[in-house]
This record gives C-alpha cells, structure tokens and sequence, in this order.
C-alpha cells in the first residue's frame, strides 16, 4: 500500500532531551515536507526536501532540524525539545517538486501524525 | 506572503441538510491551487476536494463542491446531504503555483453532524 509512515505516533518527553521523528514513504516521491498542527493556527510547514541532500527552512523552522540522505526517508530531529515544540505533526510527500507547469495535480499525501508532548 | 482565514472555528449541521464552510485567502498571484482536507478523530488528512486557479467552473465530488469566487478570494465548501460521517476538522489551503509544493493552511473549522 502507498502511504506515508511516521513513529512515533505518540510520545512523551522532557525538556531537553533528544528526539527523532521519523517519516518514510513507498512511492518513490521527490519531494517531502514537515508541518506542526496547532489549536487555531492550522498547519505550519517546517522544513521540506525537493530532493536528496536538499531541504529548506519553512515558515517555522526554529528548533527543528531534518536530513534528506535516501530519498524515502525524511526525519525530523529536535535536538533539545522545548515545551512550545509541544504538537501534532504531520509528515507529507508528492511525486512533484511542485516546479512544472503541470504539477498542480500533484497532491501531498500525509503521514498519520505523531503527537508530541514535551514537558 | 498568502494567508487563508477561516472565520468560522465551529459549524453544526442536521443529518441530511446542507452545509457551507467559509475560506477566504490573500495572495497577488494569479495561478494557484486551492484545496479542502477533512481531518477526522483518527487525525489523518484527508484530500476532499480540489480547484486550479485558472478553471473557471467549480470543482465538485459527489456531496462536495465548492464556490470559488476569484475575484473575492472565497473558496467556500458546500457539503450536500450531511452524513454523521462528515463530521470533522475541515481546513482550506493555498498552493502557489510558483515554487515548490508549499500549503498553506487555514485556521480550521470544526463540523459537527446532529442526527
């Protein structure tokens, strides 16, 4: 089955402590992304992959760090978690990098999210 | 930098009645792409409903469809014959169709179905 797979689906943490989000996908897709969902915010991205060993920030990048190294997998790394890192996070990818004329068919499929919690 | 409101946080509506959700957006590009995801209790996003700017005809999907007015930046959701399994969290979203496949997302609405 296609899909976007991310774990943990939950966790729960302290401040401080280093942590690893992982997200993996099966359909060979270019390009991949990571967004935090916040009560009345909706989702933010923060950082994404256009291709293997690329990524950029996104609009909330601070705190955060990601790799691209294989072109499945994209982790999300938060080497000293914060309480305001507290979240919903979502994994997505697409086939498109999102540059061709075309490319507007091309729709993020997301992961499950992972529910984050740092205390 | 393109921003999506969502003016409603909270929508109830009886089984079976018609139901419209608000979005409106600010962007001075002229090619974009609009979408509407649905996010049920298990959290997962769910594409419902899809519109390119340049189409001038309203995108719909069986119950789905929506109003987009360019001109007035609205792009709202109209869901016919409300199920109790439309009962959601439902964002509006933004694509450039310049750059690479950034969304940008609305506040929210939550739906809630009456039986």
């Amino acid at each position: 089955e296609a899909q976007v797979t991310q774990n943990p689906r939950y966790l729960i943490t302290v401040t401080g402590k280093k942590l690893t989000v992982t997200c993996s996908q099966n359909m060979n897709h270019e390009y991949m992304s990571w967004y935090r969902q916040d009560p009345g915010l909706g989702l933010r991205q923060i950082y994404y992959s256009m291709n293997v060993e690329v990524t950029d920030k996104g609009d909330v990048p601070e705190g955060y760090k990601v790799s691209r190294k294989e072109k499945r997998n994209f982790p999300l790394i938060l080497e000293s978690p914060s309480p305001n890192q507290t979240s919903l996070y979502f994994c997505a990818s697409s086939p498109d990098r999102g540059l061709s004329q075309n490319s507007g068919a091309n729709v993020l499929t997301f992961g499950a999210g992972s529910r984050l919690t740092v205390l | 930098a393109q921003t999506v409101t969502q003016s409603q946080p909270e929508m109830s509506v009886q089984e079976a009645e018609t139901v419209t959700l608000s979005c409106t957006y600010d962007t001075s590009e002229s090619d974009y792409y609009l979408f509407w995801y649905k996010q049920p209790p298990s959290r997962q996003m769910i594409l419902v409903i899809r519109q390119e700017a340049y189409k001038q005809q309203n995108a719909t999907e069986n119950r789905f469809s929506v109003n987009f007015q360019k001109a007035a930046k609205s792009f709202s959701l109209k869901i016919s014959d409300s199920q109790l399994g439309d009962a959601a969290m439902y964002f509006c979203a933004y694509r450039s169709d310049q750059g690479a496949q950034k969304l940008v997302f609305g506040q929210g609405t939550r739906l809630t179905i009456n039986p």
